[in-house]
Parts: C-alpha cells; sequence; structure tokens
C-alpha cells in the first residue's frame, strides 16, 4: 500500500513563496502527482514528476526525490487566488495500480 | 474537449434509501475513478473502471457499487445509505490511469 504525509494547513503572505511537502512510502512507484483544489471545487492538475529534480511551471515548480519518497510544491509571487487545498498524489508502479491522493494541504494567502 | 460532467450536482437522500449517480468521462478516456472526499479523510479511493471493467477496487463495504457502459460513461450506486455516506462524489478520467481530470462531484447530504 501507499502511505502519504502533507502538513494539514499553511498560511503565507501575498508575494512571498511557500513551499508544499510531501512524503510518501510506496512499495512500488512511477510518479507523483500535485493538484490543486479551491473551496468547493474540484482538483485541478499541477504537474507529474516521474524523474528526480525540479520542474518548473510558472509560478508553480514540483520537485522530487525518489530515493528518499519526497517531493515539495514550491509556489512563487503568491497571490490571494493562491488560497486552497493542495493534495499530493503518488501514482505506484506494478500493473495497473490506482493513484493515492494525500489528505491535502490547506494553503491561505494573506494581504 | 468538454470536461468531465456528473450529475446531479446536488442530492439529498434519507437514511436507508439508495442513490445512483453519472459520470461522463472526456471524450476518448475510458478510465473512470470515483473518490468519496469528506473533510476528516480527503480522497478516498472507491473504485476504477476502464473499458467496462473494474480494475481497481478501494475499502469501502459492498454498499457501493459502479458499472461503466461501452460509452465509458460510468454511474455508481450506494445502497441503504448512511448519514456518513453524506460526502463529494468526484468522479476522474484518464486515458491509462493516470493523470486524472475531475468532473465538479455530486454533493449528497443524506439526512
Amino acid at each position: 500500500g501507499q502511505n502519504i504525509d502533507q502538513p494539514t494547513e499553511m498560511t503565507a503572505t501575498e508575494g512571498a513563496i511557500v513551499q508544499i511537502n510531501c512524503t510518501y512510502q510506496t512499495s512500488g512507484f512511477n510518479g507523483l502527482f500535485w493538484y490543486q483544489q479551491h473551496a468547493g471545487e474540484a482538483p485541478t492538475f499541477l504537474s507529474y514528476n516521474v524523474l528526480d529534480g525540479l520542474e518548473e511551471k510558472g509560478r508553480f515548480s514540483s520537485f522530487l526525490s525518489r530515493s528518499k519518497g519526497y517531493s515539495y510544491l514550491l509556489l512563487k509571487e503568491l497571490q490571494m487566488k493562491d488560497s486552497a487545498s493542495y493534495l499530493c498524489a503518488v501514482h505506484p508502479s506494478g500493473g495497473y495500480q490506482k493513484v493515492t491522493f494525500g489528505t491535502g494541504t490547506k494553503l491561505q494567502v494573506i494581504p | 474537449k468538454a470536461g468531465v460532467t456528473q450529475t446531479p450536482r446536488y442530492l439529498i437522500k434519507t437514511r436507508g434509501q439508495q442513490v445512483t449517480l453519472s459520470c461522463s468521462p472526456i471524450s476518448g478516456h475510458r478510465s473512470v475513478s470515483w473518490y468519496q472526499q469528506t473533510p476528516g479523510q480527503g480522497l478516498q479511493f472507491l473504485f476504477e473502471y476502464f473499458s467496462e471493467t473494474q480494475r481497481n477496487k478501494g475499502n469501502f463495504p459492498g454498499r457501493f457499487s459502479g458499472r461503466q457502459f461501452s460509452n465509458s460513461r460510468s454511474e455508481m450506486n450506494v445502497s441503504t445509505l448512511e448519514l456518513g455516506d453524506s460526502a463529494l462524489y468526484l468522479c476522474a478520467s484518464s486515458l491509462y490511469g493516470n493523470e486524472q481530470f475531475f468532473g465538479p462531484g455530486t454533493r449528497l447530504t443524506v439526512l
């Protein structure tokens, strides 16, 4: 099975940088997803990391270390609209394995 | 390309009743997954269907069932509803079961 851990809540200031961590334990690993979910809405895809390293997409970057079972999502130049929950999800290997989601990190951006 | 659609968006039922929720995936997507989301538990995987076959199943009681039709549309059914079944039910479609595109969800309230 999979075990995914991420902080429950974080608060950051508009214009700042915030890093949301995710650690996981899994018997087999294909890749790791990050999703953003605004209150009352469906999750939307942010990134999918398969290889070690940092992948940058505009203000959002995602990092993966497969050997450490660790990932983080980096949000730069925070905007009020970035207030949302950020879900880390593991895509295990071994046939048609289901994607398993963490419980999410609720980020509040304050002025 | 139209996104994932779910019907109904909101539903109120009483204990003991049964309910059927519907999901239409993105055109061309053959994988449909169902999740239950509650404030305390996050996104809990229910099951995944691929080409009309249940490919994965989460740890939910047999009261939760689903099916997929030849056009990839999927339904999930919950029988003998309990208060604890009140949740947001999300459907997600993907091409092969990795990157998932979520529908808006069905908010089920059991009284």
